[in-house]
């Protein structure tokens, strides 16, 4: 089947511009997850959704930072008002379970450019 | 603070050779470590992985050991390819999302 896709591949924008990214993950993968990569830095969690249940947003780095995930099927990311620290790969991946032992399949990633 | 640090940023070794990539952490709590591969424009692909319960895991041509005494983990890959050439990430789990190092490139120079 299917692997993870994101979209867009490249996204350019405007400080101070709203940004969405989407996800869609493998199809029956009850968990999705968001991170961010900064040039130089490793993978930063942002978000996970698993099933259900309230999403963990402890990694999010500030309000402006949002995710919906509509059940168990395609999520987005928001960033409002654009910052230029904003620029950065963001990834998503989804597992078949949520804990850290579950392979997490990753999608190609967003690259964001916040001019 | 970094809980899982890979001190290296990049690393080149001659085809045929060992490669051995190094990755630290500091949370006791970790139970279970992961590497996963990454080429550019590509999202990371999980390589191997490695429980605590654990001081090594082979599959094919790599290799992790764990030294859980001194917080320490390698991947060795052996004889390295030309196509192993990306950035390798080390991961650990335990009762929190992932947590990932900053990444090691190695170059495989043919």
């Amino acid at each position: 089947g299917a692997g993870v896709s994101q979209s867009p591949s490249n996204k350019v924008t405007e400080k101070g511009k709203d940004v969405e990214l989407r996800c869609d993950p493998i199809s029956g993968h009850t968990a999705l997850y968001w991170y961010r990569q900064r040039l130089g830095q490793g993978l930063e969690f942002l978000i996970y959704f698993q099933g259900n249940s309230a999403p963990d947003k402890s990694g999010l780095p500030s309000d402006r930072f949002s995710a919906e995930r509509t059940g168990e099927s395609v999520s987005t990311l928001t960033i409002q008002r654009t910052q230029q620290e904003d620029s950065a790969v963001y990834l998503c991946a989804s597992s078949s379970a949520w804990d850290s032992y579950n392979e997490q399949f990753f999608g190609p990633g967003t690259r964001l450019t916040v001019l | 603070d970094q809980q899982v640090k890979q001190n290296s940023p990049s690393l080149s070794v001659q085809e045929g050779r060992i490669s051995i990539l190094n990755c630290d952490y500091t949370n006791s709590m970790f139970d279970y470590f992961l590497w996963y591969k990454k080429y550019p424009a590509e999202g990371p692909t999980f390589l191997i992985s490695i429980s605590s319960i654990k001081d090594k895991n082979e599959d094919g041509r790599f290799t992790v050991f764990l030294n859980k005494s001194a917080k320490h983990l390698s991947l060795h890959i052996v004889p390295s390819q030309p196509g192993d050439s990306a950035v390798y990430f080390c991961a650990a789990a335990g009762n929190t999302p992932l947590v990932f190092g900053k990444g090691t490139r190695l170059s495989v120079i043919a």
